[in-house]
């Protein structure tokens, strides 16, 4: 496509219940990122994936979050049992590999958890 | 933990050019810096990224001091859509991986 799609762009649910998230990269980007980015406040790493591996997962902030990447296309990012604090916008970017790439990011999901 | 640190808030006339310093005095020798901006609600925009040269595209220009301990972004003619967070980045990478870990950024605020 012409840029990142990230679906749904804006999901309520109820506390406790599982989200899933999707992020639809530009095509022939092998490199995929997760990042959340909280009210008001700068962007949070989650995790990195290189084809459908993901050798950084440093940022996740629980046992709750998890995510995969299928075909080195689509990445699902999930969280199980949400709580009040996952509220944020859940952004997506990607890349080709390399130190010299720029990254693309999606519009975001923005997840209220009530 | 972002590796660089830049002034919280600017602000800058419409039409005239918007200075954005950084600060990068960890930055390692194979290390991009790199430049992006969010406008309110929106998913970041990149902007321009470079090594040890200064850079220049059709939004901004680069320029990185010798060291390359620090570096300026400039938009030659601010305009009000130009209002925004804007975000200094070096690009971290470990062990073949790549990431990018943004700080708290500048608020450019352009005056009409």
């Amino acid at each position: 496509g012409a840029g990142v799609s990230q679906s749904p762009s804006n999901k309520v649910t109820e506390k406790g219940k599982d989200v899933e998230l999707r992020c639809d990269p530009i095509s022939g980007h092998t490199a995929l990122y997760w990042y959340r980015q909280s009210l008001g406040q700068g962007l949070e790493f989650l995790i990195y994936f290189q084809g459908n591996s993901a050798p950084d997962k440093s940022g996740l902030p629980s046992d709750r979050f998890s995510a995969e990447r299928t075909g080195g296309s689509v990445s699902t990012l999930t969280i199980q049992r949400t709580q009040q604090e996952d509220s944020a916008v859940y952004l997506c970017a990607s890349s080709f590999q390399g130190s010299d790439t720029e990254a693309f990011f999606g519009q975001g999901t923005r997840l209220t958890v009530v | 933990d972002a590796k660089t640190t830049q002034p919280p808030s600017m602000d800058c006339a419409e039409g005239r050019a918007a200075n954005l310093p950084c600060n990068h005095s960890t930055i390692s020798g194979n290390e991009y810096v790199y430049w992006y901006r969010q406008i309110h609600s929106q998913g970041p925009q990149y902007i321009i990224h470079g090594l040890k040269n200064n850079e220049t595209n059709e939004m901004a220009s680069l320029i990185i001091t010798e060291d390359r301990k620090s570096s300026t972004l400039i938009l030659p003619h601010a305009t009000l859509r130009d209002t925004a967070v804007y975000y200094c980045i070096v690009r971290v990478s470990t062990s073949g991986t790549y990431k990018y870990i943004f700080g708290t950024g500048t608020r450019l605020k352009v005056l009409a």
